[in-house]
């Protein structure tokens, strides 16, 4: 069935990239994305990226996906404080899940002054 | 243009009552899809409306079931609480139906249920 793997946690130290990795399953997913949830708040969609592309820059976010090992990453340029947050990565689902979206566990970002 | 919108933000419930969540899309999109949040098992699917209909379920048991009226307001309802019932409930609206290529999900802050 379909799976998203994540580590669980990261430290870094501010002004430093951080870079969130994330492994699934479905060769099929068409669209990946990175949400990040502060404490007490909902989803907060950052990115996403089509399965045909292989890396995608938007300001401080830099994704990379390699389709052949299903890998995919979120790096983030100069990590200030204000991004520390737990930050989830999620594919498609498709066949009986039809379209709803398969997060994994979060990795959850701490960033240290 | 307001974002998702769900209420309440909390509630307390004790073991065998009833709880009906609310959320009010943004504005224009007719899908409305649900999840629960755990610390054990993470964020999982329950179920997905569109146009009055539920298209997509995800496994959960019967307890759990929803509805969506003519205005893509969706409301969750779960009945004969458990414990295991505690949870963030979170409510995610997008103009198409989610398996539909592009259809982006935007989430609300949730509700976050207390069972007792």
């Amino acid at each position: 069935g379909e799976d998203v793997e994540q580590s669980l946690f990261l430290s870094v130290r501010e002004g430093d990239s951080s870079v969130i990795n994330c492994t699934y399953t479905d060769s099929s997913s068409t669209y990946l994305y990175w949400y990040k949830q502060e404490p007490g708040a909902g989803l907060q969609l950052l990115t996403y990226i089509f399965s045909n592309m292989d890396m995608k820059q938007d300001q401080r976010l830099t994704v990379l996906l390699n389709k052949k090992d299903k890998h995919l990453s979120l790096r983030i340029a100069d990590t200030q404080t204000g991004d520390s947050a737990i930050y989830f990565c999620a594919e498609r689902g498709y066949g009986g899940s039809q379209g709803n979206l398969i997060f994994g566990k979060g990795t959850k970002l701490s960033v240290k002054p | 243009k307001a974002g998702v919108t769900q209420t309440p933000r909390y509630l307390i419930k004790t073991r065998g009552q009833q709880v009906t969540l609310s959320c009010s899309p943004i504005s224009g999109h007719r899908s409305v899809s649900w999840y629960q949040q755990t610390p054990g098992q993470g964020l999982q699917f329950l179920f997905e409306y569109f146009s009055e209909t539920q298209r997509n379920k995800g496994n959960f048991p019967g307890r759990f079931s929803g509805r969506q009226f003519s205005n893509s307001r969706s409301e969750m309802n779960v009945s004969t609480l458990e414990l295991g019932d505690s949870a963030l409930y979170l409510c995610a609206s997008s103009t198409g139906l989610a398996g539909e290529a592009k259809n982006i999900q935007y989430f609300g802050a949730g509700t976050r249920l207390s069972v007792l």
